[in-house]
């Protein structure tokens, strides 16, 4: 069974620098992409970038170039995505997904619970 | 680019619900959908414009036609109550985007 399991919530203040996990079981872990997507309170569904554990191959969507970085350890099938300095702003959910690709698309077919990051003074 | 998605869509129980996505890539793109219940993270239930993954009943259904995308849930239920939304990967700088989601509600 495929599963991709998150770290649990994370309260921070301003400032301070954080890593998110997402592990991966059931499946090839270096052979599929993972995505990371930020889903802010009441808000919709936003792409922040996408790893290939096999050879650490990143891209980010524009608006979060520069701000996170996104990173795998396949010999422990694990994604991160990490900030170096988190602002109130960075206060969301955020969702990794397996991405399965065919037919010229990349889909999330499995996703993780989410992990909940709280960014307050 | 913009995938754009009404912001709402209701129907009774056991009437269709359609859940529309359009946008310019959305003709030439394979077109993805997934639902979210409120606390809890996306499912997706149709990728490559109309397939199901397994599990997904065959009353939700997808379709595509020009630049619209749309997809549809035949005998609606409670359960069915949450947010739609749809997915275009093109590959381009800003390959893979969401459209703004619908909410639907079942009255």
């Amino acid at each position: 069974e495929v599963q991709l399991v998150q770290s649990e919530a994370e309260v921070k203040q301003p400032g301070e620098s954080l890593r998110i996990s997402c592990k991966g079981s059931g499946y090839r872990f270096a052979s599929y992409w993972i995505g990371w997507v930020r889903q802010m309170p009441g808000r919709g569904l936003e792409w922040m970038g996408i790893i290939y554990p096999g050879d650490s191959d990143t891209r980010y969507s524009p608006p979060f170039e520069g701000q996170v970085t996104i990173s795998a350890d396949k010999s422990i099938n694990t994604a991160y995505l990490q900030w170096s300095s988190l602002k109130a702003s960075d206060s969301a959910m955020y969702y990794c997904a397996r991405l399965d690709y065919g037919s010229g698309t990349l889909f999330g077919d499995y996703w993780g619970q989410g992990t909940l990051v709280t960014v307050s003074s | 680019y913009v995938l754009t998605q009404s912001p709402s869509v209701s129907a009774a129980p056991g009437k269709t619900a359609r859940i529309t996505c359009g946008g310019n890539n959305v003709g030439t793109e394979s077109v993805n959908w997934y639902q979210q219940k409120p606390g809890q993270a996306p499912v997706l239930v149709i990728f490559y414009d109309s397939d199901r993954p397994s599990g997904i009943p065959e009353r939700i259904s997808g379709s595509k036609s020009g630049d619209t995308a749309t997809l549809t849930i035949s005998g609606v239920e409670a359960g069915d109550e949450g947010d739609y939304y749809c997915q275009v990967w093109d590959g381009s700088l800003d390959p893979w985007v969401f459209g703004g989601g619908t909410k639907l509600t079942v009255l």
